[in-house]
C-alpha cells in the first residue's frame, strides 16, 4: 500500500513570499489532515477534510493560510504571505474516516520542511 | 482544550535497561495513540489503545492505557540503539475526534 505522498520535501523562501504544499493521501482514505510541527513540539492540527468538505479549520490562520481538497483526493496548503514564525514542518496525514479507532490511525507523510528567511 | 503532557521530554537510556515514558491528558477520552518519529522522517504509528486497561506489545515496547487516571505508559524493555527516536502520544477528543499531541519524548540509547 502506497503511503501518504507530499511534495516538496524542502522549501526555503523569504518572508512575505507565498508557498504551496501538495499532498496525496492513501487511496480510499476519506479524511485528510494538515498539521504544523514546529521544532521541538508535537504536531498541531491546522485543518481537517472529510472528502472535499472542511470538518475543522479552527486553528488555521485564515488571514494567511488556505487549503483545499478538490475532488476529495489531493490537497494543497498555501501560505501567503509567509512570516518568520511559519518556519516548521508541514505534515499531511490521512485516515479511513475521522472518528479514529483501531483500523483508523492517522497515517503521516514525510512532511515539507519550510524555512523562512 | 485537551492538553497532553509527556514526561520526560528527554531520556538517555543505557542499553539493556528498562525505562518508562508517561503520557497524561486532561479530559475524558478512551482513544490514545503512540507514534515514533525518526529525525527528518514522518510519524510511524506504534500502538492504538481504545479502552481502559488496554495493553499492547510489539517487540521491546509495551503500551498501556488507564482512562480513569487519564494516563498511558510506554514501557521499553532492555533498550537497544535502534529504539533511539522521538516518541509522541496523541489523544482523540471525545467530542470532535481531533488528535492532540504531546510534546514528544526524545530517546537516546547509549552503549
Amino acid at each position: 500500500e502506497a503511503g501518504v505522498a507530499q511534495s516538496p520535501r524542502y522549501k526555503i523562501i523569504e518572508k512575505r513570499q507565498s508557498v504551496a504544499f501538495w499532498c496525496n493521501p492513501i487511496s480510499g482514505h476519506a479524511t485528510l489532515y494538515w498539521y504544523q510541527q514546529i521544532l521541538g513540539q508535537g504536531p498541531k492540527l491546522l485543518i481537517q477534510f472529510q472528502n472535499n468538505g472542511v470538518v475543522d479549520d479552527s486553528q488555521l490562520p485564515k488571514d494567511r493560510f488556505s487549503a483545499e481538497r478538490l475532488k476529495g483526493v489531493d490537497s494543497t496548503l498555501k501560505i501567503q504571505p509567509a512570516k518568520l514564525e511559519d518556519s516548521a514542518v508541514y505534515l499531511c496525514a490521512s485516515s479511513l474516516n475521522w472518528r479514529g479507532g483501531d483500523n483508523q490511525p492517522q497515517h503521516f507523510g514525510d512532511g515539507t520542511r519550510l524555512s523562512i528567511l | 482544550e485537551l492538553k497532553v503532557e509527556q514526561n520526560p521530554l528527554f531520556l538517555s537510556m543505557q542499553e539493556g535497561k528498562n525505562y518508562t515514558i508517561y503520557c497524561n491528558y486532561s479530559t475524558t477520552s478512551d482513544r490514545l495513540y503512540w507514534y515514533r518519529q525518526d529525525p527528518g522522517k514522518s510519524l510511524e504509528s506504534l500502538f492504538v489503545l481504545l479502552s481502559n486497561g488496554a495493553v499492547k506489545q510489539e517487540g521491546r515496547l509495551m503500551a498501556s492505557l488507564d482512562t480513569k487516571a487519564r494516563l498511558s505508559t510506554l514501557h521499553i524493555t532492555a533498550a537497544v540503539h535502534d529504539l533511539s527516536a522521538t516518541y509522541f502520544c496523541a489523544v482523540d477528543n471525545d467530542d470532535d475526534y481531533k488528535l492532540s499531541f504531546g510534546a514528544g519524548t526524545t530517546v537516546t540509547v547509549r552503549a
